[in-house]
């Protein structure tokens, strides 16, 4: 079957780091996408990883590790606009089909 | 500008009716999917599409149905048959076999009253 698990909310403090973790038990893994979501808004895109490894862009990185089958989000120099939730999405590919299958997101917010 | 347009964002309907919500897109994309966002959850993915004329069921289709006669135009209608219908729901489109990911539409919020 598939399952993506994250936590469902966190909090952290406006200037700090937060790590928000994605584990996941899918087929045809074709890649992890992070996307952020604010309320009653459609996602936003974040990050994508298909290789193991670190991806930094700006004050967001991403961690992909294919054989644990896990993913980290990172947010560094929060900001109160970064309160929001974050989706964790697999990009899987089976029968001919390409479709991402999202996580339950995690609600983080960020306090002054 | 392309984009993936997503209407009404909001839409009332009362309980029993079938209601019929519009995703058009002008970007050329082969793929469309719908999905469904409850409070508090991720995206329940309702059905996709790959080409014209051809959809497939996700996971949560029971209650819904779709129609592709169009590239650009992917409407989803919810049916009387579907017992919670209440939901915010979004569209999205990608490139056939991409796996750079998807745009999506602003949502359609629906209420069933």
């Amino acid at each position: 079957g598939q399952n993506i698990d994250q936590p469902t909310e966190m909090t952290a403090t406006e200037g700090a780091i937060v790590q928000i973790n994605c584990t996941y038990q899918t087929s045809g893994f074709n890649g992890l996408f992070w996307y952020q979501q604010h309320a009653g808004e459609a996602p936003t895109f974040l990050s994508y990883n298909v290789l193991d490894g670190l991806e930094e862009k700006g004050r967001f990185s991403s961690f992909l590790s294919r054989s644990k089958g896990y993913s980290y989000l990172l947010l560094k120099e929060l900001q109160m606009k970064d309160s929001a939730s974050y989706l964790c999405a697999v990009s899987t590919f089976s029968g001919g089909y390409n479709k991402l299958i999202f996580g339950a997101g995690t609600r983080l917010a960020v306090h002054p | 500008d392309g984009g993936i347009t997503q209407s009404p964002k909001y839409l009332f309907r009362k309980e029993g009716q079938n209601v019929t919500l519009s995703c058009e897109q002008n970007l050329n994309h082969d793929a469309m999917y719908w999905y469904r966002q409850d409070p508090g959850q991720g995206l329940r993915l309702i059905y996709y599409s790959q080409i014209v004329n051809d959809f497939q069921k996700g996971d949560i289709a029971e209650g819904y149905s779709v129609s592709r006669e169009k590239k650009e135009s992917f409407p989803l209608t919810v049916t009387s048959a579907q017992k919670n219908p209440t939901a915010f729901y979004l569209c999205a489109s990608s490139i056939q076999g991409s796996v750079v990911g998807y745009t999506f539409g602003s949502g359609t919020r629906l209420t069933v009253v």
